[in-house]
């Protein structure tokens, strides 16, 4: 079946960085479109962006746009993201989908001095 | 970008009952690419309803979608006690696939 299992969580300092796994297992990663959405304590969910699975192109919110790559390991059947610059407001839950009907577990970055 | 303004922002009422739950988009959404999700705590998102109106599988018939123009409604018709949670709606037919902010369904 699918799963998608994410790396533990991170605690960082303010302008580090920060790279999430997504381990994907029942399903090939290069088939899908595979993204990131992330969610801060207490609020609604945030998409970051995505990529496309032919060619690997991808396509990132606005507001992430310079701090963000996301991208796959098809050797590995892994999906990362990698956020830097943290800040304070970066600490949030932040999870992988395949497309819209898979989710990971989540990876808790909390980003403190 | 594609805002959705979810409603009302906290739901209380009674397993048995009638749940309607709103959201509204500011603009036409492609395709009727419309999504709700349900979260309970330290959960995951967990799909309910995609295309407006087809249930995820798995996913019980008393949750139904419906839309009329940019406002979609999801609506559980007889609450279970399970159901008590938060619903998110988002659109996937123009990147950013944004969220709305969330309904709270809480027992009253």
């Amino acid at each position: 079946q699918v799963q998608l299992v994410q790396s533990g969580a991170e605690v960082k300092k303010p302008g580090a960085s920060v790279k999430v796994s997504c381990k994907a297992s029942g399903f090939t990663l290069s088939s899908y479109y595979m993204h990131w959405v992330r969610q801060a304590p207490g609020q609604g969910l945030e998409w970051m962006g995505v990529v496309n699975p032919s060619g690997g192109g991808t396509i990132y919110a606005q507001s992430f746009q310079g701090r963000v790559t996301m991208a796959t390991d098809t050797s590995t059947n892994t999906f990362y993201m990698e956020l830097s610059g943290l800040r304070s407001d970066d600490t949030a839950v932040y999870y992988c989908t395949r497309s819209i009907t898979d989710w990971g577990q989540g990876t808790l970055v909390a980003v403190s001095s | 970008e594609i805002v959705l303004t979810q409603s009302p922002g906290t739901l209380s009422l009674s397993p048995g009952e009638r749940a309607t739950l709103s959201c509204r988009a500011s603009q036409s959404v492609t395709n009727s690419y419309l999504a709700w999700y349900q979260q309970n705590p330290g959960q995951a998102p967990r799909l309910l309803i995609y295309g407006v109106s087809t249930r995820a599988t798995g996913i019980p018939a008393r949750f139904s979608g419906d839309a009329s123009g940019t406002d979609f409604t999801l609506t559980i018709s007889r609450l279970e006690p399970e159901d008590f949670a938060v619903y998110h709606c988002q659109q996937y037919g123009r990147t950013p696939y944004t969220f709305g902010q969330g309904t709270k369904l809480e027992i009253k």
